[in-house]
């Protein structure tokens, strides 16, 4: 199967400023990472994604970057918002029928 | 616009009852899942369905059983509901790799 791990669990930064977070992987076959973004009460939605056949996708403030070689994974926050503030979960997905692995999660707080 | 459905939102439930939990989807989608949510653990895959009656155990499926008869239906059922699964319970479709989760079911088992 598939181990995805997620870090910070918890990340607090200034409005303004950029957020981080990383993401590790097991399985070399894994193609398909995609983050969802997750506010209290509600239900994860994709707000980005990226496949293995790249190494960078940007949209509306998001990066993500993947290094395949070192089974890592990262999504950047740009100019932080307080509508930032909510849990983001990492996943991999790969040749295992659409099965995607979740990290845990990290609580994102943006302070006014 | 494309929906995923789920109900009932919230089901109080005693321990040893059935539990019946209902997800619709009006995108065609082939491929339906169901999730857990617990805090810390983040979202775990309890059954995949990949077409009717083509369904797959996922990493937690012990005391889980599924059903699909139609492409826009996929449901979860708990035979004898015990209180370890009291959670949020996240169902979701896709076409390919992106999936689409529906609004959530919190399952309290007492």
């Amino acid at each position: 199967g598939e181990q995805v791990e997620q870090l910070p669990s918890i990340l607090r930064v200034q409005e303004g400023s950029s957020a981080s977070i990383n993401c590790t992987y097991e399985n070399s076959a894994s193609n398909y990472f995609p983050w969802y973004k997750q506010e209290p009460g509600e239900n994860p939605k994709l707000i980005i994604d990226i496949r293995s056949n790249m190494e960078r996708k940007q949209t509306q403030g998001l990066i993500v970057l993947l290094d395949k070689k070192a089974k890592r994974f990262s999504l950047h926050i740009t100019d932080t918002q307080p509508g930032d503030s909510a849990m983001y979960f990492c996943a991999a997905s790969g040749n295992m029928g659409y099965k995607l692995t979740f990290g845990t999660g990290t609580s994102l707080l943006v302070d006014p | 616009d494309m929906k995923v459905t789920q109900m009932p939102r919230y089901l109080i439930k005693r321990m040893g009852e059935n539990v019946l939990l209902e997800c619709g989807q009006d995108m065609s989608h082939e491929t339906m899942y169901w999730y857990r949510q617990d805090p810390g653990l983040g979202l775990q895959l309890i059954y995949i369905s990949y077409d009717v009656d083509s369904n797959s155990e996922g990493d937690i499926p012990k005391g889980y059983r599924v059903s699909r008869k139609k492409r826009e239906h996929f449901s979860l059922i708990l035979d004898s509901a015990k209180t370890n699964q009291t959670s949020v319970y996240f169902c979701a479709s896709s076409l390919q790799d992106e999936q689409y989760f529906g609004p959530g079911t919190r399952l309290t088992v007492l």
